[in-house]
């Protein structure tokens, strides 16, 4: 499975928006760019998927770069409940369970 | 609606022992998984059971064998437990394992091998 990057952790102030990014250079035409997020002591969460196109649902955005090598999410007001883990992963057909990595640890400011 | 159950949330074993946890979900789901998450780490996949009748080996199987026992359940056992499988263990469900099938965790059972 191609590899993802993410940055160890970022901060956000309270009812700003969040950009987080994640680089996936080697990402092949059938992958598709999902997005978990694992508050503490709980499982992963689901938040979002695309393959070309920008997708948008009640949780958050997902922005996809035209060559599709990085993409970033989007929370467009951060709440301290969006305290967590986010997961940049990609799944493609071949060998299509999710591997997760290491992930952005976002922390969320009053 | 429950979505994923796992049982026990807790458990302490001694080098050795055996355990199985369990896993039961509610949403119809054909796939199943179980997966390992050690500190500051993200998810290894142990095993999966893409469909009711068929289980096959993840990224790190060793140590582990599971059952899927039914639609709905899936468990795990460890035969002979030891300190390197202390860790966090999510069971997950989706429709199928199709790429674009989304996957819902449990919120995992903590286990330690002293």
């Amino acid at each position: 499975d191609a590899k993802t990057t993410q940055p160890n952790s970022m901060e956000s102030n309270e009812e700003e928006p969040v950009h987080l990014p994640c680089n996936h250079s080697t990402i092949s035409g059938t992958d598709y760019i999902h997005w978990y997020r694992q508050l503490p002591s709980q499982g992963p969460e689901y938040v979002i998927h695309g393959l070309t196109s920008n997708v948008n649902n009640r949780m958050a955005s997902l922005a996809i770069a035209e060559d599709r090598k990085s993409s970033t999410l989007i929370l467009h007001r951060a709440t301290l409940r969006d305290a967590a883990v986010y997961y940049c992963i990609l799944r493609g057909n071949a060998g299509n369970m999710l591997t997760f990595g290491g992930g952005t640890r976002l922390m969320v400011k009053p | 609606n429950a979505g994923v159950t796992q049982t026990p949330k807790f458990q302490v074993l001694k080098t050795g022992q055996s355990m199985t946890l369990q896993c039961a979900q509610d949403m119809n789901h054909n796939s199943m998984y179980w997966y390992r998450q050690d500190p500051g780490m993200g998810l290894r996949l142990i095993y999966y059971s893409a469909s009711e009748g068929t289980t096959d080996k993840g990224e790190v199987p060793n140590g582990y064998n599971v059952s899927r026992l039914n639609k709905r359940e899936f468990s795990l056992r460890l035969e002979s437990a030891a300190p390197s499988q202390t860790s966090v263990y999510f069971c997950a469900s989706s429709v199928t394992t199709s790429v674009i099938q989304p996957l819902h965790f449990g919120n995992g059972t903590r286990l330690t091998v002293t």
